[in-house]
């Protein structure tokens, strides 16, 4: 099975900060990748798919890149309401696995 | 705006059997390029796909519950339900389901998802 390993696995920055994610898969995975943002007590909501496109309605201070092995998720200027765990995703496998979280908080 | 909501029991005994349901609205469960899945996440833990289904009836799970599970369809109420027997306490967890969105031959993202629904499985 393919796995996904984000880094890191906690982060602390202040607002206003960029902050990178990266979600690194075991295999190729071409840009079969989706990243969420959940935050506490609810469920996640889609940030981006394929790898970097933009999920309709969110915020365009978030932006993904990557391809193969290697993907990031870069938040430009965070924001209060960005504080939150962020998973990405692997689609297009059975199962299609998530990564183990990385949770961004305040400073 | 398509939206979904879970519902069933949130307490289940352990060997017995949990069932949920997700009742989609905002659209029909049958249209276009849809999977419909379910997801969970014990306390504190990450995400893990139990399963998914398409109206035609096909139906993936994962490996590691295949065993278990059983994910149907209902059209006529646009729902979709989760079956899982012989739990456990570690089948406790909160259960979502979401929208699998499919296009051009690729499973792009779960791009709606419901708010989640706790199952705990406990004498």
């Amino acid at each position: 099975d393919i796995q996904l390993t984000q880094s890191p696995s906690f982060l602390s920055a202040s607002v206003g900060d960029r902050v990178t994610i990266t979600c690194r898969a075991t295999h190729d995975i071409s840009n079969y990748l989706a990243w969420y943002q959940q935050k506490p007590g609810k469920a996640p909501k889609l940030l981006l798919y394929a790898a970097s496109t933009l999920q309709s309605g969110v915020p365009s201070r978030f932006s993904g890149s990557g391809s193969g092995t290697e993907f990031t998720l870069t938040i430009s200027s965070l924001q209060p309401e960005d504080f939150a765990t962020y998973y990405c995703q692997k689609l297009n496998t059975y199962p299609p696995p998530f990564g183990q979280g990385t949770k961004l908080e305040i400073k | 705006q398509v939206q979904l909501q879970e519902s069933g029991p949130g307490l289940v005994k352990p060997s017995q059997t949990l069932s949920l349901t997700c009742t989609v609205s905002g659209g029909s469960i049958s249209s276009g390029s849809y999977y419909w899945s379910w997801i969970r996440q014990p306390a504190g833990k990450g995400l893990e796909w139990i399963g998914r289904m398409y109206t035609s009836g096909t139906t993936n799970y994962n490996p590691s519950l295949k065993s278990r599970v059983t994910i149907s369809v209902d059209t006529s109420k646009n729902q979709f339900s989760l079956s899982l027997s012989s739990v456990t306490a570690a089948d406790t967890a909160v259960y979502y389901c979401a929208r699998d969105n499919y296009f051009n031959s690729r499973f792009l993202a779960f791009d709606f998802w419901g708010q989640g629904a706790l199952v705990t499985v406990s004498s």
